[in-house]
């Protein structure tokens, strides 16, 4: 079955240290990938997305996420956590055929001081 | 200022009733989605449209219903027969109808839903 997978629940990482969140997905078609995130009570905020091109794609907030077609994955990293980056992280897929699109179950983020 | 709104934030309804959630977007956006957000399950799609008049049921449409008479509103019904409703409501649009795979989406602040 098709799949979009975050493997991280939950990770608690220090103000300051670099971040990783894993997204990795299943399908055989060229994949449209996105990443949002979402604060407490709020709606989901676009941090970047890959279409085709370079695949290191800059984002806002200081995000950056590498697509590697050969691991199927779009992983998310910043090189310096801020604690206003507490939140929860959603991985998305598109696929061109079929008009699917396919959230991962997110990753939720705590920072500590 | 564009984007979605969606109103109220917060909503009670008591068991047996149905209930409107409002959706709003300036973005002059063909497309229009509902999602439903629980705890640990991620998103998931309730009804989409991707031009005015016409809509499509998405992975959980039963017990909501929806109407897309303007562009820029596409309002949720969450009806009786939906038997666990408590949840939260995000709505999204995005530019393209035809590409619901391929088109960013972005997404309203959200509706609580809490059902006594």
């Amino acid at each position: 079955a098709q799949s979009v997978t975050q493997p991280d629940i939950h990770i608690t990482v220090s103000e300051g240290a670099s971040l990783e969140l894993r997204c990795n997905y299943s399908y055989g078609a060229t994949p449209y990938l996105f990443w949002y995130v979402q604060s407490p009570g709020q709606g989901l905020q676009l941090l970047l997305k890959y279409f085709s091109g370079d695949t290191l794609v800059q984002g806002i907030k200081g995000f950056e996420a590498e697509f590697k077609r050969s691991q199927s994955s779009f992983n998310l990293r910043k090189p310096s956590v801020h604690w206003s980056d507490a939140a929860e992280y959603f991985c998305a897929v598109g696929l061109n055929t079929g008009n699917q699109f396919y959230f991962g179950t997110g990753t939720s983020l705590t920072v500590i001081p | 200022d564009g984007g979605i709104t969606q109103s109220p934030k917060y909503l009670f309804r008591k068991e047996g009733q149905n209930v409107t959630l409002s959706c709003e977007q300036n973005l002059n956006h063909d497309a229009m989605y509902w999602y439903r957000q629980d705890p640990g399950q991620g998103l998931r799609l309730i009804y989409y449209s991707q031009i005015v008049n016409d809509f499509q049921k998405g992975d959980i449409a039963e017990g909501y219903s929806v109407s897309r008479e303007k562009k820029e509103s596409f309002p949720l019904t969450v009806t009786s027969a939906q038997k666990n409703p408590t949840a939260f409501y995000l709505c999204a649009s995005s530019s393209k109808g035809g590409g619901r795979g391929t088109d960013t989406q972005y997404f309203g602040p959200g509706t609580r839903l809490t059902v006594l």
